[in-house]
């Protein structure tokens, strides 16, 4: 059980494009939904916090208007990079936990690169 | 600035022995701490956890060994299986949970047949 999904498992796009990526829970309600960036060689960095119905908590530094966070159901939310650049190229992985907030489930993880 | 540090990028172990990695802190505050384990194209998954009101937690063959004065926690996997290979986070929370975790860069362990 607590099986959490990422799609895409991989994308390239083109510097200005937006692209989304979905994360969901596959087999528990996720109250709660994290999204992470992971650049070479660094540490899973907290972009932000969303819970189901409400708008995403953002880590200081993270633009809101750039990384569009929406966590519409309770087993769905979604990235959407805004008009990526090459720097946003980077592993993005998210997470969720259930009504106990035991643990964190990850998903897999989305790589990102922007030509 | 690393809250969370893993100074070991990765570790090499026999089998049957037992491997030990390491995890240093910089802020007090935290007071629940992780291991994940991350294979490649995976993400994490949950290894054990403790609370800073503990010094000790085990769970079969993972230990996880806390001491607040020295900011430093370490996992210990005896005895070491192939099959353990894989990069290994520390994590660090506050308030008790596992929310808004705070990671380290990871140790890839890798133990040998």
């Amino acid at each position: 059980g607590a099986v959490v999904s990422q799609h895409p498992s991989r994308v390239i796009c083109k510097s200005g494009t937006s692209v989304k990526i979905e994360c969901r829970s596959l087999d528990f309600q996720a109250t709660t939904m994290f999204w992470y960036r992971q650049f070479p060689k660094q540490s899973l960095m907290l972009m932000a916090t969303s819970n189901e119905g409400s708008k995403a908590t953002y880590e200081q530094g993270v633009e809101k208007d750039k990384f569009l966070i929406n966590h519409a159901s309770l087993t769905l939310s979604t990235l959407t990079v805004t008009s990526a650049h090459p720097e946003d190229s980077s592993f993005y992985i998210c997470s969720a936990t259930g009504s106990t907030g035991d643990t964190q489930y990850f998903g897999p993880g989305t790589r990102l690169t922007v030509l | 600035d690393q809250q969370v540090k893993q100074n070991s990028p990765s570790l090499s172990v026999q089998e049957g022995r037992i491997s030990i990695l390491n995890c240093d802190y910089t802020n007090s505050m935290f007071d629940y701490f992780l291991w994940y384990k991350k294979y490649p194209a995976e993400g994490p998954t949950f290894l054990i956890s403790i609370s800073s009101i503990k010094d000790k937690n085990e769970d079969g063959r993972f230990t996880v060994f806390l001491n607040k004065s020295a900011k430093h926690l370490s996992l210990h996997i005896v005895p070491s299986q192939p099959g353990d290979s894989a990069v290994y986070f520390c994590a660090a929370g506050l308030g008790g949970s596992n929310y808004k975790l705070t990671f380290g860069k990871g140790t890839l362990l890798t133990v040998n047949p």
